[in-house]
């Protein structure tokens, strides 16, 4: 069964240093999503692509985060400087075409900063 | 505002009864509504989902009901099986200009089935 990869699994990073997610989709997926899971909270989006383009990044905080799926498959989402409120867990999804109904999601990246 | 509600944050059951889970929301044009079960350390995994436009959807030991005058749905699983112990976030699709498939999670109810 096709799956939504991701890594690392685990992260932990000082405060001010910069941290890099990696995501590729299911094959074929061309619409792909980041979430942010706090603690006792549910996942909140950050961004969504639909192949290469941005369609939504209303909630990334951009002074700091930064996404990019250049070749419209796998995607990066990077933070810099990382401080302690970004610890969470990160979430790639993936959905077949814009409408589709159903995001997959991978095993996600916890990410903790001290 | 949390447009997607689970206002029970846990829930324990005994093994072979009956697990319902509930969610309440308040936009109206929420199209399609997903529920996911998610292990710790892992990320949620799709069970089942329900279009608006109908009531109930069912998919083995696990079924959906969408009441959309009340604006809630809930989550049935008949048996419960020790394995079903999980957090389980219902989410609903979001409709935004056409643009964006961004999906609206609640907090999420922590299921403990009871051997």
């Amino acid at each position: 069964e096709a799956e939504v990869a991701q890594s690392p699994r685990y992260k932990i990073t000082e405060k001010s240093q910069a941290v890099a997610f990696w995501c590729d989709p299911i094959s074929g997926h061309a619409t792909l999503y980041w979430y942010r899971q706090i603690l006792g909270q549910g996942p909140e989006l950050l961004v969504q692509f639909q192949d290469e383009s941005v369609v939504d990044d209303s909630q990334l905080p951009k002074d700091r985060f930064s996404a990019e799926r250049l070749k419209g498959v796998d995607s990066t989402l990077k933070i810099q400087p990382a401080e302690l409120g970004d610890s969470a867990m990160y979430l790639c999804a993936s959905s077949s075409g814009q409408k589709g109904k159903t995001q997959y999601f991978g095993p996600g990246t916890r990410l903790l900063v001290l | 505002d949390q447009q997607v509600k689970q206002n029970s944050p846990s829930l324990s059951v005994q093994e072979g009864r009956i697990s319902i889970l509930n969610c309440d929301y308040t936009n109206s044009m929420f199209d399609y509504f997903l529920w996911y079960k998610k292990y710790p350390a892992e990320g949620p995994t799709f069970l089942i989902s329900i279009s608006s436009i109908k009531d109930k959807n069912e998919d083995g030991r696990f079924t959906v009901f969408l009441n959309k005058s009340a604006k809630h749905l809930s989550l049935h699983i008949v048996p419960s099986q020790p394995g079903d112990s999980a957090v389980y976030f219902c989410a609903a699709r979001g409709v935004s200009g056409g643009a964006t498939n961004k999906l609206i999670f609640g907090t999420g109810t922590l299921l403990a089935v009871q051997p």
